[in-house]
């Protein structure tokens, strides 16, 4: 069965300051892979997403990620920290079920932004 | 564009009381709809998801149930709630496999629930 691991709960980061979110994913086949955001209250919305090809891919806000197959990665980074980007973060790996692709998610990454 | 409405925002209910929550999607034709609750610190949980009318597959067994009475509602429903099941619940939809979709979730605003 697949699986993410975000290893940390929180972190914070000073406005400005540059930003990586860790996220390591089990999947025994070529993953989907998927960053999402969640504001307090909110629905989630998605970042980014990786399929296939390019292992940089691009993102909403800023945002880009790099799938490291190797190391079963797929780090989500910004280079430079809004106070808006305070919020919850997801990692996720789709899997194929019985006639839809099913989300795992990571427990998410909360991350705090000092003015 | 394709717009995902849930309601109710949020909802306080006594122990044993029933429930219903309503997910409906705009904007699209035959999607896959899925249930998540989210409780602090654990994530996502999926819960139902449907890829057709009348059809639901439950990933976790409990006091809830899910229906799909037309192509673009889904319903998630109680008997008798328990103070377990109070959490954030998530509807969200993606597009059809035999779409060439379905990789991506798209996601509801959510219904706060909370079980006195």
């Amino acid at each position: 069965a697949q699986s993410v691991t975000q290893p940390d709960i929180h972190i914070t980061v000073s406005e400005g300051a540059s930003l990586e979110l860790r996220c390591n994913y089990s999947y025994g086949a070529t993953p989907y892979l998927f960053w999402y955001v969640q504001s307090p209250g909110q629905g989630l919305q998605l970042l980014l997403k990786y399929f296939s090809g390019d292992t940089l891919v691009q993102g909403i806000k800023g945002f880009e990620a790099e799938f490291k197959r190797s190391q079963s990665s797929f780090n989500l980074r910004k280079p430079s920290v809004h106070w808006s980007d305070a919020a919850e973060y997801f990692c996720a790996v789709a899997a194929r079920g019985a006639g839809s692709y099913q989300l795992t998610f990571g427990k998410g990454t909360k991350l705090s932004v000092i003015p | 564009s394709q717009t995902i409405h849930q309601w109710p925002a949020t909802l306080v209910q006594p122990v044993g009381s029933p429930l219903s929550l309503e997910c409906t999607v705009e904007g699209t034709s035959n999607p896959n709809l899925y249930w998540y609750r989210q409780a602090a610190g654990r994530g996502l949980q999926l819960l139902f998801y449907s890829v057709g009318i009348g059809q639901i597959s439950s990933e976790v067994p409990q006091n809830l149930s899910a229906s799909r009475p037309q192509d673009r509602q889904f319903i998630l429903s109680s008997k008798k709630l328990l103070l377990s099941d109070s959490g954030f619940y998530l509807c969200a939809w993606s597009a059809p496999l035999w779409a060439g979709g379905g990789n991506e979730q798209f996601f509801g605003p959510g219904t706060r629930l909370t079980v006195l």
